[in-house]
């Protein structure tokens, strides 16, 4: 099983900063399927990026995703109120787990 | 647009068969090249991947809890279904299904359904 570890926990910003969340994998992942979704309380995950860079339909471009191999990392450009989530990142190159997931949450 | 709704008892008993039940609108479950997932999320806790299926045939379980799950479509009614036996109070969790390209990649989630194991 891959284990993801997801890095920090916590990432307390304001609103209009820059936030950018690791995902580390402990073996490669394979063909860099490395997804990332966004959750909210009382809602289902939100797909933001899958295979390391590609945005899901209707994600807005200050979401961004890059990495390979083991080391992968999500970034959004300009947080608006709406971000302030918790991540998680996925990995589906082989039989696929989570991270724990890190919260973004408001200065 | 695409749609999906969980449905089914909100409340099992220890050792018994947790039984879901995802309907599908707007699209067909046998015409598209997609997978059919179910993931859960226990209480205070983060996701986890239960287990996939492929429109086109063709099944995949996360390890963890292969013994004793089984996901499958039904094309007549549109839907697809996920099955988990011998339940603990560890399989607690609101329960996802969803639909996309990848194992687990689903661009299109249900609104989720709280399934608590207690006697």
């Amino acid at each position: 099983e891959i284990v993801l570890t997801q890095s920090p926990v916590t990432l307390s910003l304001s609103p209009g900063e820059r936030a950018t969340l690791s995902c580390r994998a402990s073996q490669s992942v394979s063909n860099n399927f490395l997804a990332w979704y966004q959750q909210k309380p009382g809602q289902a995950p939100r797909l933001l990026i899958y295979t390391t860079s590609f945005r899901a339909t209707g994600i807005p471009d200050r979401f961004s995703g890059s990495g390979s191999g083991t080391d992968f990392t999500l970034t959004i450009s300009r947080l608006e109120p709406e971000d302030f989530a918790i991540y998680y990142c996925l990995q589906y190159g082989t039989s696929p787990t989570f991270g724990q997931g890190t919260e973004v949450e408001i200065k | 647009q695409l749609q999906l709704q969980e449905s089914g008892p909100g409340l099992v008993k220890p050792s018994e068969t947790l039984s879901l039940t995802c309907a599908v609108s707007g699209g067909s479950i046998s015409s598209s090249n997609s997978y059919w997932s179910w993931i859960r999320k226990p209480p205070g806790k983060g996701l986890e991947w239960i287990g996939s299926m492929f429109s086109g045939g063709g099944s995949h379980y996360n390890p963890s809890l292969k013994s004793r799950v089984t996901v499958s479509v039904d094309t007549s009614m549109n839907h697809f279904s996920l099955k988990l036996n011998s339940v603990t109070a560890a399989d607690t969790a609101v329960y996802y299904c969803g639909s996309g390209g990848g194992i687990a990649v689903a661009h299109v989630w249900g609104q989720g359904t709280l399934v608590t194991v207690s006697s």
